[in-house]
């Protein structure tokens, strides 16, 4: 079954260091991938997408994602955390154009410290 | 702003109701999807309306249903209000073709069902 995981609950960082949210995916094939981050009570904001190409993907607010292939990652990052990054962080995968049936991971809460 | 619209934001029903929520998705957007969030998870996929089709479904009964109609509306009905259907309700929309595309999501409709 396609599954899209994301091994880390809740993280905590202090305002400036750097972040890094893990995603690994379960899919037959190398899927479309995307990063979404949510405040309370609120929707989904779209950071990046990695569809095909580079492997280093640039988003919104600073942040970056790198596709690894062989490790079935697709990891977020961002070199220097503010406050207001502080939000919950969904990764995501459908299997094509075509498709659009997103699989979510379950969240990873960020806290930042000031 | 994602030009996607939820309506109402806040729903309160008994169980047993039925209830229908209401989204407005992008001008020229052909696929409006649907996803429940409870609390605490990652959205999980209802179904998927392609040109006013349904053309994809997830683990959801069948008192879940839609439509999708020419002008960019769509609608989610329940039937039979469970406890368990308290959630947030997310509508995405998006333009599907061959390169592939991403959801733009709205803000939600949040549901509690007493």
């Amino acid at each position: 079954a396609q599954s899209v995981t994301q091994p880390d609950i809740h993280i905590t960082v202090s305002e400036g260091a750097s972040l890094e949210l893990r995603c690994n995916y379960s899919y037959g094939a190398t899927p479309y991938l995307f990063w979404y981050v949510q405040s309370p009570g609120q929707g989904l904001q779209l950071l990046l997408k990695y569809f095909s190409g580079d492997t280093l993907v640039q988003g919104i607010k600073g942040f970056e994602a790198e596709f690894k292939r062989s490790q079935s990652s697709f990891n977020l990052r961002k070199p220097s955390v503010h406050w207001s990054d502080a939000a919950e962080y969904f990764c995501a995968a459908h299997s094509g154009a075509g498709s659009y049936q997103l699989t979510f991971g379950k969240g990873t809460k960020l806290s930042v410290i000031p | 702003e994602t030009g996607v619209t939820q309506s109402p934001t806040h729903l309160i029903k008994t169980r047993g109701q039925q209830v229908t929520l209401r989204c407005s998705s992008q001008s020229g957007h052909n696929t409006v999807s649907w996803y429940q969030q409870a609390l605490g998870q990652g959205p999980q996929f209802i179904f998927q309306y392609y040109r006013e089709e349904e053309n994809g479904r997830g683990n959801f009964p069948p008192r879940f249903s839609g439509l999708q109609f020419p002008n960019y509306s769509s609608e989610l009905n329940v039937n039979a209000l469970e406890l368990d259907d308290s959630a947030l309700y997310l509508c995405a929309s998006s333009l599907v073709d061959e390169s592939g595309t991403e959801a733009f999501f709205g803000q939600g409709t949040r549901l509690t069902v007493v």
